[in-house]
């Protein structure tokens, strides 16, 4: 395991509504990605936070939003929620700027009916 | 938009086998080249990585070889084993920690 935990585990959520993740970074880690993963696809690349700010987003529409806190947990949320929107959420958690590997959590699992 | 190709996307290989993932990369700038192992319900597993510094990183039964002018790496199993079976993907991104660009992935099945 690696130390990175993400919740819920499943989410059913209805079409136009918002829903927000959350993941806890392993420890000493203070830079945390999202990915979406669609099923039989790689994960692609949503934002990363280092230090509560957003330090790079890949081409997803401003409805999806983060946030990092003090401790270094953080959030994904997405709002008005779209079909296409079902996926797994990814979390992946890192040790500072440095040249250091990104560790995933177990993700959550978003159905929008 | 920055691509990894990944192929085969399905591999069936017989127990004590190799085998054999493919990716190729257009971004000369990428300078980090991890592989993951999923199974199914679960995260990416971080299994090996890969610097353009070097044309082979061995750990294990896991083997990446790298070819920089040809933009291409590919992980090689050696004896495979059915508890290998899973869906891997390669990825890469310009450091260790930043954006991972993932290829499609190759769901490998190991028959015993």
């Amino acid at each position: 395991e690696t130390g990175v935990t993400q919740s819920p585990t499943h989410l059913i959520k209805t079409r136009g509504q918002q829903v927000t993740l959350r993941c806890s970074s392993q420890s000493g880690h203070n830079t945390v990605s999202w990915y979406q993963q669609a099923l039989g696809q790689g994960p692609q690349f949503i934002f990363q936070y280092y230090r509560e700010e957003e330090n790079g987003r890949g081409n997803f529409p401003p409805r999806f939003s983060g946030l990092q806190f003090p401790n270094y947990s953080s959030e994904l949320n997405v709002n008005a929620l779209e079909l296409d929107d079902s996926a797994l959420y990814l979390c992946a958690s890192s040790k500072g700027q440095g040249d250091t590997e990104a560790f995933f959590g177990q993700g959550t699992r978003l159905t929008v009916v | 938009q920055q691509q990894v190709k990944q192929s085969p996307q399905s591999l069936i290989v017989q127990k004590g086998g190799i085998s054999i993932i493919n990716c190729a990369y257009e971004n000369t700038a990428f300078d980090y080249f991890p592989w993951y192992q999923q199974f199914p319900g679960k995260g990416p597993a971080l299994l090996i990585a890969i610097r353009p510094d070097v044309s082979e990183k061995k750990e294990g039964r896991f083997t990446i070889s790298f070819n920089k002018s040809a933009k291409q790496f590919s992980l090689h199993i050696m004896d495979s084993q059915p508890g290998d079976s899973a869906t891997y993907f390669c990825a890469a991104s310009s450091r260790a920690g930043n954006m991972l660009t993932f290829g499609g992935g190759t769901r490998l099945m190991v028959k015993p």
